[in-house]
């Protein structure tokens, strides 16, 4: 089935862009996903991209799709304080539901 | 729009018990999921519901059992509770036309004394 990976911590600065990275292994995916995750709270979808897609922009976010290297990136720019929380990147893995990551825990430093 | 609600938000078992948890689905989503989040680990698929029946299902034993109701709702049934069973436990909705627009809710906390 999927496997997906992400690095644990990111730290960055208030104001700095945010790079959140993730690769997966099953290249049959048809939408890649990220999703945030506050302190006791569910997940928040905040956005996917189509894997025919090599970027998809959409406000402060930016989702860059390498389908050869299986590497997923999400983009925040301008980080903020509020956009302190646990990202999560996932897979569609066919029969099984979406195949999540570990999730990253975005710090941010004022 | 109410979103995906789920109830209760936390419960509080003792092992070899059952327990139930329900959850009901944005407005207009007629797919159900569930998914199993254990403390500082990413959700698992256990089991997704569309016209009331189960369509695909994850690694998760029978003891994990589901139910979908005509107004799309959706029940998680879990059997003979394990300590390894405390956890979040989330709904995600989605229409079935539209997968790649998985809502999830708050989630239900679970904790298996």
């Amino acid at each position: 089935g999927e496997d997906v990976e992400q690095s644990l911590f990111l730290s960055v600065r208030e104001g700095d862009s945010s790079v959140i990275n993730c690769t997966y292994t099953d290249s049959s995916s048809t939408y890649l996903y990220w999703y945030k995750q506050e302190p006791g709270a569910g997940l928040q979808l905040l956005t996917y991209i189509f894997s025919n897609m090599d970027m998809k922009q959409d406000q402060r976010l930016t989702v860059l799709l390498n389908k050869k290297d299986k590497h997923l990136s999400l983009r925040i720019a301008d980080t903020q304080t509020g956009d302190s929380a646990i990202y999560f990147c996932a897979g569609e893995g066919g029969a099984d539901g979406l195949t999540f990551g570990k999730g990253t825990h975005l710090i941010i430093q004022p | 729009d109410a979103g995906v609600t789920q109830s209760p938000t936390h419960l509080i078992k003792t092992r070899g018990q059952q327990v139930t948890l329900r959850c009901s689905p944005k407005s207009g989503h007629d797919t159900v999921s569930w998914y199993q989040q254990a403390l500082g680990q990413g959700p698992q698929f256990i089991f997704q519901y569309y016209e009331e029946e189960e369509r695909q299902r994850g690694n998760f034993p029978d003891r994990f059992s589901g139910h979908q109701f005509p107004n799309y709702s959706s029940e998680l049934n879990v059997n003979a509770l394990l300590l390894g069973d405390s956890a979040l436990y989330l709904c995600a909705s989605n229409p079935a036309i539209r997968r790649e627009t998985q809502y999830f809710g708050p989630g239900t906390r679970l904790l298996v004394l």
